[in-house]
């Protein structure tokens, strides 16, 4: 299967700093997406982005399908920002790789 | 819009229990439906998926089954429970033409004791 890797794992940020967070995959994809698990365990969709650039507010991603890798970038963190972030490939049989996740904590 | 429900929000059984777990979906037809385990906070594993129902394809051999009564209904069941079943158990939905744009409910974390 398709393999994905986040990174970095973990990551502390002062309120107001911007972050930049990647995830690389092993194969072609005509799909990603990027989650926010907030501390209730809720899995909330940022962005489903197959190619190209997306921004939502503070947040925007930025997916190199050709060279297999996308970036999330979180710009004047906020508290509320803190929490595991995932991304997901699909492949050809309805399965979503997630990788590990990165975990952010931003401290006021 | 679309909403995804899940229950119980959390559960605590014995070993050996059965389990009956529910996902239902609205504002959508003919969705693909999805169980997925998170275990210790992190990897979302598949565990099974639906394209209709009654249709049911397992990602992993192991102590739990899935069934889809209804178009927008999906229940993870088991007969006997084990430790290892414990986690955190996530349904999603998507579109029929979009399979990895996942929508995800809310869980139900499950320990068993």
């Amino acid at each position: 299967g398709i393999q994905v890797e986040q990174s970095p794992p973990d990551l502390i940020l002062q309120e107001g700093a911007n972050s930049t967070l990647r995830c690389n995959f092993s194969d072609s994809v005509n799909n990603l997406q990027w989650f926010h698990q907030n501390p209730w365990g809720q899995l909330i969709n940022l962005f489903y982005i197959p190619s190209g650039t997306k921004q939502n507010g503070r947040l925007s991603a930025t997916t190199v399908a050709t060279e297999r890798y996308s970036l999330l970038y979180i710009s004047s963190s906020q508290t509320t920002d803190s929490g595991v972030y995932f991304c997901a490939v699909g492949s050809n049989d309805y399965k979503l790789s997630f990788g590990a996740g990165t975990t952010v904590t931003v401290r006021a | 819009s679309q909403t995804i429900h899940q229950w119980p929000a959390t559960l605590v059984q014995p070993v050996g229990s059965p389990l009956s777990l529910e996902c239902t979906v609205e504002g959508t037809s003919n969705p693909n439906l999805y169980w997925y385990r998170q275990a210790a906070g992190r990897g979302l594993q598949l565990l099974f998926y639906s394209v209709g129902i009654g249709q049911i394809s397992s990602e992993v051999p192991q102590n739990l089954s899935a069934s889809r009564p209804q178009d927008r209904q999906f229940i993870l069941s088991s007969k006997k429970l084990l430790l290892s079943d414990s986690g955190f158990y996530l349904c999603a939905w998507s579109d029929r033409d979009i399979p990895w744009e996942q929508y995800f409910g809310p869980g139900t974390r499950l320990t068993v004791t």
